[in-house]
């Protein structure tokens, strides 16, 4: 079974412009996280998802960063516009409801640089 | 509230030596706790979890961790190490009580000397 597949893995764009990052979690899986990593805050949640539905976006640093959920199947975060400070690794990772222990799999990541 | 503390930034053995990663943890509820395990320039992957059933959890790769209510921690331990041991550990825990959320530590570098 395939895991959680994000895309692109790398991305380098320009201050202000417009960034898309992809996320298809696992088959079956209920949940779905989005999570930026940086030297200075390490590892953050911005949003999550349950059954598509966004539960709880406290994380998302401000009105630049949208994140919408169409189908069980795909999710997306977008940055517009972007700024240097944006720059982090960014996971999404899933889970599937019901399980007692609430782990998470995660995505490779997507790794992001705005100049 | 939830919170965990890796109380070690960085760890640095020999190869063939054994391994200890320090983790403490706060929690109002009863706990889940994991070690991630993240090698450089990919995602995260499970190690172990602890779900309130045994208190020793062995993962994947010879590691193991035990699980200490009195003490609040859950540190993660290997006899010997591997140079492919080299890489960031975080130690995360969670509870029934906020849907799933995962409170991460603020890692562990571990680096593996030949």
């Amino acid at each position: 079974d395939a895991g959680v597949i994000q895309s692109p893995r790398h991305e380098v764009t320009e201050m202000g412009q417009e960034v898309t990052l992809r996320c298809k979690p696992i088959s079956g899986h209920d949940y779905l996280f989005w999570y930026r990593q940086t030297m200075m805050r390490g590892l953050e949640l911005l949003i999550y998802f349950n059954n598509n539905v966004p539960i709880d976006d406290s994380g998302m640093p401000e009105d630049r960063f949208s994140a919408k959920m169409p189908n069980a199947s795909f999710s997306t975060l977008k940055i517009q516009p972007s700024e240097p400070r944006d720059s982090a690794v960014y996971f999404c990772a899933s889970r599937k409801a019901g399980t007692s222990s609430y782990e998470q799999y995660f995505g490779p990541g997507t790794r992001l640089t705005v100049t | 509230a939830q919170s965990v503390t890796q109380l070690d930034s960085h760890v640095s053995v020999s190869e063939g030596t054994p391994v200890l990663l320090r983790c403490n943890y706060s929690s109002s509820y009863s706990p889940s706790l994991f070690w991630y395990v993240q090698h450089p320039n990919k995602g995260l992957q499970l190690l172990l979890k602890y779900t309130s059933a045994a208190t020793l959890v062995k993962g994947i790769n010879g590691f193991e961790a035990e699980f200490k209510k009195s003490e609040t921690s859950f540190h993660l331990t290997k006899p010997s190490a591997h140079m492919s041991d080299a890489a960031e550990y975080f130690c995360v825990v969670t509870h029934s009580g906020n849907t799933g959320k995962l409170i991460f530590g603020q890692g562990t570098t571990l680096q593996v000397k030949p």
